[in-house]
């Protein structure tokens, strides 16, 4: 049973293009958040997705939007790279209503922005 | 809001010593709390949870318990191995509303032959 799945791993990017991330959430999940961890931070919340819309958000500017398809898998895309936005981004996914089972997480994509 | 606060610094210990993370944290209610671990370069890997007072999340050694009176989750293991140093993230969900999680900002464990 695969876990929560993530591409790329790496890459980078240059200030003020845009960047697309991917996610495969866990099987048998409906949920799919998305969090950012900057180097030596513990991981921000940036949204959440189900059913296809944005459920919650955090304390991100317009320039980061979401997608979540049918199949529960999702996009994270951020506009006008910003030197800031390097970070790991992290997918994880979940089973909504089930809080308290904690989240899946996968591994992760390294964003580095030149 | 709601946040999580973990203890300053790396901890540095010797293989089979005791290690001790503290984690306290401000909520409304009786959140769920959890420890995450991530080894290098990797995400972050559930540890263990407890989702009401009292109640003591267990997993590979580690143990925390949930102290209501105290705010506090702390995380212990009684004998360490080089395998786990890591980064631990000390996490909470909501009671209610919003199921988002809140990190602390982790403490980086090494442990030293």
């Amino acid at each position: 049973d695969a876990g929560v799945t993530q591409s790329p791993t790496h890459l980078i990017k240059t200030r003020g293009q845009q960047v697309t991330l991917r996610c495969s959430p866990k099987s048998g999940h409906d949920t799919v958040s998305w969090y950012q961890q900057a180097l030596g931070q513990g991981p921000q919340f940036i949204f959440q997705y189900y059913e296809e819309e944005e459920r919650q958000r955090g304390n991100f500017p317009d320039r980061f939007s979401g997608h979540q398809f049918p199949n529960y898998s999702s996009e994270l895309n951020v506009n006008a790279l910003l030197l800031g936005d390097s970070a790991l981004y992290l997918c994880a996914s979940s089973l909504l209503g089930q809080r308290n089972y904690g989240y899946t997480f996968g591994s992760g994509t390294r964003l580095t922005v030149v | 809001g709601n946040s999580v606060t973990q203890m300053e610094g790396p901890v540095t210990l010797s293989e089979e010593a005791f290690l001790t993370i503290n984690c306290t944290y401000t909520a409304t209610g009786y959140p769920s709390l959890f420890w995450y671990v991530q080894y290098p370069g990797e995400g972050l890997q559930l540890l263990l949870k407890a989702t009401k007072a009292d109640d003591k999340g267990s997993n590979k050694g580690f143990e925390a318990t949930y102290r209501k009176e105290t705010t506090s989750f702390h995380l212990e293991k009684g004998s360490v191995q080089v395998s786990d140093s890591a980064v631990y993230f000390c996490a909470l969900s909501a009671a209610y509303g919003n199921n988002r999680l809140a990190f602390g900002k982790g403490n980086q464990v090494v442990v030293i032959p």
